[in-house]
């Protein structure tokens, strides 16, 4: 079984510094990870996705993320934290099981930027 | 542009009492999902449906069931509501192009469930 470690429950951080929210996972086969962001009382969205190719993956508002197999991490990055980005953030990861990729989420990081 | 929709948003049962928790989408998805999610805990898998006619147990089945009434409709019933079960609840769908990951894609905003 799989199972995803989402390192730091709580990440606060000056507008315009760099941020880094951690994940691990633990699986012996191939895995398929995901960032999704969610915002107050709402759903969670679909932020990126790692599924094959290039190990960096990047979204469309600035946010990166690297899969490094050796590690077993997928660490989500952003140069410059904006205040819109405050938000709860999961990391999760989808292993072929019985003939469906069943996800495991983490437990969320909350980022906090301040002014 | 609807996308997931669940209702109630909120709802507040007794010890005992039943419900059911509605999902429809219009994106023509063929999977859909239920998750609960408590502070700290993340989002836990319920019961999920690769396809219409087709429910499989998640990671917290037990308490739970669901229905898949048709591509559209995905409905989660307590029979018997416990304390235990106060959680927001989220409803999910995906479609994965040409069948080859199959993760939740589209939320719905949830629904707020107190049990006293």
């Amino acid at each position: 079984a799989q199972s995803v470690t989402q390192l730091d429950s709580q990440v606060p951080v000056f507008e315009e510094a760099p941020v880094e929210l951690r994940c691990n996972y633990s699986s012996s086969v191939s895995v398929y990870l995901f960032w999704y962001v969610q915002y107050p009382n709402q759903g969670l969205q679909l932020l990126l996705k790692y599924l094959s190719g290039s190990t960096l993956v990047e979204s469309i508002n600035g946010f990166e993320a690297e899969f490094n197999k050796s590690q077993t991490s997928f660490h989500l990055r952003k140069p410059s934290v904006h205040i819109s980005d405050t938000a709860e953030y999961f990391c999760a990861v989808s292993v072929l099981s019985g003939g469906s990729y069943i996800p495991t989420f983490g437990r969320g990081t909350s980022l906090i930027v301040h002014p | 542009n609807a996308g997931v929709t669940q209702t109630p948003k909120f709802q507040v049962l007794k010890t005992g009492q039943s419900m059911t928790l509605q999902c429809a989408q219009d994106m023509n998805h063929n999977s859909m999902y239920w998750y609960r999610q408590d502070p700290g805990m993340g989002l836990r898998l319920i019961y999920y449906s690769a396809s219409e006619g087709t429910t499989d147990k998640g990671e917290v089945p037990n308490g739970y069931n669901v229905s898949r009434l048709n591509k559209r409709e995905f409905s989660l019933r307590l029979e018997s509501a416990a304390p235990s079960q106060t959680s927001v609840y989220f409803c999910a769908s995906s479609d994965p192009a040409g069948g080859i990951v199959d993760q939740p894609q589209h939320f719905g905003d949830g629904t707020r469930l107190s049990i006293l």
